[in-house]
């Protein structure tokens, strides 16, 4: 089946401005999670939702930043007043449910490159 | 504080030669062990992971992994590299400490190797 799909791949945008990213999960995945990868390190953990709820955004740097899963499949993660900082990789993975089976790894799509001029 | 260290930021090997990189992590109690790898412009793909059972883990494309708690170690090996093999590898950790079993990653090691 299909893999996680995320759009747009890019997205250049000025200082100040907001942006949506969206992520699409493996049919059937009730986990989605979202992950920043800035340049040289590895991922960084932001949010997850397991259905429709964002069980825990611990993960988010600043109120700046929102996702949302409203039917408990696609999600969006908004940024306001974007900042040249917010510059990464924004990277969305998904997994049956959440746990520490082999049941629930999670899977990568090939995340969303922004750029904040 | 809970982490993942990869020893090496980049490696540099001829087609044929072994492969071994480090990955120590800092957690209590249960853990759940990941090597994934992005070859260039691609996106993050599962090379092999650890959940219980046999330490040593044989994953795709000869990869394999050893698990050793005394150590909290889980270094990645191959015996025989591939041009093809070039590519990020990235080392990650889960376990109930971690929120909805979110991934913990190391920095990545960056791997070239040379015909």
């Amino acid at each position: 089946g299909a893999g996680v799909s995320q759009t747009p791949s890019n997205k250049v945008t000025e200082k100040g401005k907001y942006v949506e990213l969206r992520c699409d999960p493996i049919s059937g995945h009730t986990a989605l999670y979202w992950y920043r990868q800035s340049l040289g390190q590895g991922p960084e953990f932001l949010i997850y939702f397991q259905g429709t709820g964002a069980a825990d955004d611990s993960g988010l740097p600043n109120d700046r930043f929102f996702a949302v899963r409203p039917e408990g499949s696609v999600s969006t993660l908004k940024i306001q007043r974007t900042e040249r900082g917010d510059s990464a990789v924004y990277l969305c993975a998904s997994s049956l449910g959440v746990g520490g089976g082999a049941e629930e790894t999670q899977y990568f799509g090939p995340g969303t490159r922004l750029l904040v001029l | 504080a809970q982490s993942v260290s990869q020893h090496n930021h980049h490696v540099i090997l001829s087609e044929a030669a072994s492969l071994e990189l480090g990955c120590n992590y800092s957690y209590g109690g249960t853990v759940n062990l990941f090597w994934y790898v992005q070859y260039p412009g691609q996106h993050l793909q599962l090379l092999l992971k650890y959940f219980s059972g046999d330490p040593l883990v044989k994953g795709i494309k000869g990869f394999e992994a050893e698990f050793i708690k005394s150590k909290f170690s889980f270094n990645l090996r191959k015996p025989s590299v591939q041009w093809s093999d070039t590519a990020e590898y990235f080392c990650a950790v889960n376990s109930p400490a971690n929120s909805g079993y979110a991934l913990n990653f190391g920095k990545g090691t960056s791997l070239l190797v040379t015909p």
